[in-house]
């Protein structure tokens, strides 16, 4: 089955305390995206991958770094996480293109810094 | 990217037909539009993609006007799990993956 599968789904942290959200997709798809959600402000773009080392900012990028070491997964680290980033999390990916290119998202992450 | 504007909300009926219309006045010209469906707590689900006219699949329609300048999702006989919310969204970006998702429309539909 096609899926992006994120991991945790739930996490509560302290402040400061690094943290990994790992991201993992079995559609060999190049591209990968990391968003938040916040109440009223829609799907925020953190960071996107066009394939394998290849990253770029996305619209709030500040306090997040990603990795691409492999095609299949995309990592979204926090290295000192804030209450600011309490937030909903979802990885998508998706071919490249605009054609017949649908971006898949994962089940999302909810992380609350306390 | 093309900047896009939807309603914030919208209420309508079981069994109507729901009409959500999006502007995008500076859509490039390859760029498609494609429309997501998003569920409370769950990600984006893509419901539709058009360049122009009409485009219709199992789910909805999709209405494009000849300057492209906008378009409208149909949704026939809405159910009350349509209730979500439904982005739309305009192009790729420059060669990349920047995506641009707003905050979309809230459909309720009410029995």
């Amino acid at each position: 089955e096609a899926q992006v599968t994120q991991n945790p789904r739930y996490l509560i942290t302290v402040t400061g305390k690094k943290l990994t959200v790992t991201c993992s997709q079995n559609m060999n798809h190049e591209y990968m995206s990391w968003y938040r959600q916040d109440p009223g402000l829609g799907l925020r773009q953190i960071y996107y991958s066009m394939n394998v080392e290849v990253t770029d900012k996305g619209d709030v990028p500040e306090g997040y770094k990603v990795s691409r070491k492999e095609k299949r997964n995309f990592p979204l680290i926090l290295e000192s996480p804030s209450p600011n980033q309490t937030s909903l999390y979802f990885c998508a990916s998706r071919t490249p293109g605009q054609i017949n290119t649908e971006a898949f998202f994962g089940q999302g992450t909810r992380l609350t810094v306390v | 990217l093309a900047k896009t504007t939807q309603p914030i909300s919208m209420d309508s009926y079981e069994g109507q037909e729901v009409n959500i219309t999006c502007s995008h006045n500076n859509i490039a010209t390859n760029d498609y539009i494609t429309w997501y469906q998003q569920f409370p707590s769950q990600g984006p689900r893509f419901i539709i993609q058009g360049y122009k006219t009409k485009v219709t699949n199992e789910v909805a329609s999709l209405f494009i006007p000849a300057d492209r300048k906008s378009s409208t999702l149909s949704l026939p006989r809405v159910s009350l799990s349509d209730t979500a919310v439904y982005y739309c969204l305009v192009g790729e970006g420059t060669g990349g993956f920047k995506t641009i998702f707003g905050a979309g429309t809230r459909l309720f539909v009410k029995a």
